[in-house]
């Protein structure tokens, strides 16, 4: 079965600056890999996505991820923050092999962007 | 992309009761998942609805708690039984874009159990 391992709980970061939240897998054949945000008190919405292709992946709000294969990682990335990015980030992955394309969340980054 | 509506989108449920919660999708789907988010913590697949068979439950979910129905390909229902604190949650309704492996979710909801 997948894991999948967000290493920052929460990240603070100032407004304008980068941000960067990492997210790793456990190792597996092929994998569909998916960055979902979660505003407070709303359901989860889709930042990007990898099922295949080029390695670095471009979502919404200027938000970018890239697929490392050989260190089963799959990090997110923004180079300026706003304060409207302040939200949790689910990295998710699902086995292209296995059936019923279940996803496994990782536990989440909660990113608070500060003025 | 699939618009999904739930059900009550928050309620407060008195211990030993039981919740219906209620996913409409505007569109046909094959698969859809019910998740639970426990407080500050990460999403956990309950189980798979499939429309005509049994749904499938995950290790440590059983049918007698969290009994499923998936009449038809826009429709199904959660239900939290014999309810208790630690159930207390958000409960996702999600569907599944076979073409492109992603998941539409609702909007949830949030269960507070007394």
């Amino acid at each position: 079965a997948q894991s999948v391992t967000q290493l920052d709980s929460q990240v603070p970061v100032f407004e304008e600056a980068p941000v960067e939240l990492r997210c790793n897998y456990s190792s597996s054949v092929s994998v569909y890999l998916f960055w979902y945000v979660q505003y407070p008190n709303q359901g989860l919405q889709l930042l990007l996505k990898y099922l295949s292709g080029s390695t670095l992946v471009k979502g919404i709000n200027g938000f970018e991820a890239e697929f490392n294969k050989s260190q089963t990682s799959f990090h997110l990335r923004k180079p300026s923050v706003h304060i409207s990015d302040t939200a949790e980030y689910f990295c998710a992955v699902s086995d292209r092999l296995a059936a019923g394309n279940k996803l496994t969340f990782g536990g989440g980054t909660r990113v608070l962007v500060k003025p | 992309s699939a618009v999904i509506s739930q059900k009550p989108s928050r309620d407060i449920c008195q211990r030993g009761t039981s919740l219906t919660i209620q996913c409409q999708v505007d569109s046909q789907v094959t698969m859809m998942f019910w998740y639970r988010q426990q407080p500050g913590q990460s999403l956990t697949l309950i189980a798979t609805a499939n429309q005509g068979s049994e749904a499938t439950y995950e290790s440590g979910f059983v049918i007698d708690k969290f009994p499923i129905s998936r009449p038809n390909l826009t429709f199904s229902t959660l239900t939290v039984s014999n309810m208790s604190p630690e159930d207390s949650s958000i409960y996702l309704c999600s569907v599944l874009a076979v073409n492109t492996g992603e998941l539409f979710f609702g909007e949830g909801s949030r269960l507070t159990v007394l």
